[in-house]
């Protein structure tokens, strides 16, 4: 059963800071790995959607990067801003309809 | 393009009622409909997957009977909780894969659900 795990739960930046997020998988046997942004009370905002052929993925600020044999992603994001505070999941798609993980809280203090 | 949408975005109904959500594709066309629930501080747990002119397949644990739902056309499912309960307050999201196959999906914004 894939199970996907999200660290940290939680952190806080000051603003203009580099930060990665990080992602871990139990089952290699995946077709791609998806970062989304959650707003408090909003639906999911896909961020950046890397195959499983990938290594990286890119888009503004935001890199993703996957290491599938290792079962790991990160998402790097750069210069963060106020405007980046919000839930962070991860979520990869295989076998099983898409597995998510638990998010990471996100809060940048300007 | 690739929008979803959701109705209503919240919703507060008395113990015992039954509260119909609706997920739009409103640009394309969505043979595979997924709903999932999300309580708070917690991830999304998919609730069922369905396809568009047959049965929808439910989750371990999810009770088909309580939760119905209803793929009637390749642009519209619905979810109804049935004899809704406190214990099913929660946020309800939905999302749609396109008739092309491909395995992206577009999640709709969700419905807040609270049932006193």
């Amino acid at each position: 059963k894939q199970e996907v795990t999200q660290i940290p739960a939680a952190l806080s930046v000051p603003e203009g800071e580099n930060l990665v997020l990080n992602c871990s998988f139990t089952d290699s046997a995946i077709y791609n790995l998806q970062w989304f942004r959650q707003d408090p009370g909003k639906g999911l905002t896909s961020l950046l959607l890397i195959q499983s052929s990938q290594r990286e993925q890119t888009s503004g600020r935001l890199n993703a990067s996957l290491d599938k044999s290792s079962g790991r992603s990160t998402l790097y994001i750069a210069a963060s801003q106020p405007g980046d505070s919000a839930t962070y999941l991860c979520a990869v798609s295989g076998n099983t309809p898409l597995v998510f993980g638990k998010g990471t809280r996100l809060s940048v203090i300007a | 393009g690739a929008v979803v949408s959701q109705h209503p975005s919240w919703v507060i109904c008395k113990s015992g009622t039954s509260v119909k959500i609706e997920c739009r594709s409103l640009d394309f066309q969505a043979t595979t409909m997924f709903w999932y629930r999300q309580f708070p501080k917690q991830s999304l747990m998919l609730m069922a997957t369905s396809n568009e002119g047959s049965k929808a397949t439910y989750e371990q644990g999810v009770e088909k009977d309580k939760f119905l739902i209803n793929h009637a056309s390749l642009t519209l499912s619905t979810l109804t909780v049935t004899s809704a309960h406190p214990e099913d307050s929660s946020f309800y999201i939905c999302s749609a894969r396109t008739a092309s196959g491909t395995d992206t999906q577009y999640f709709g914004p969700g419905t807040r659900l609270t049932v006193l």
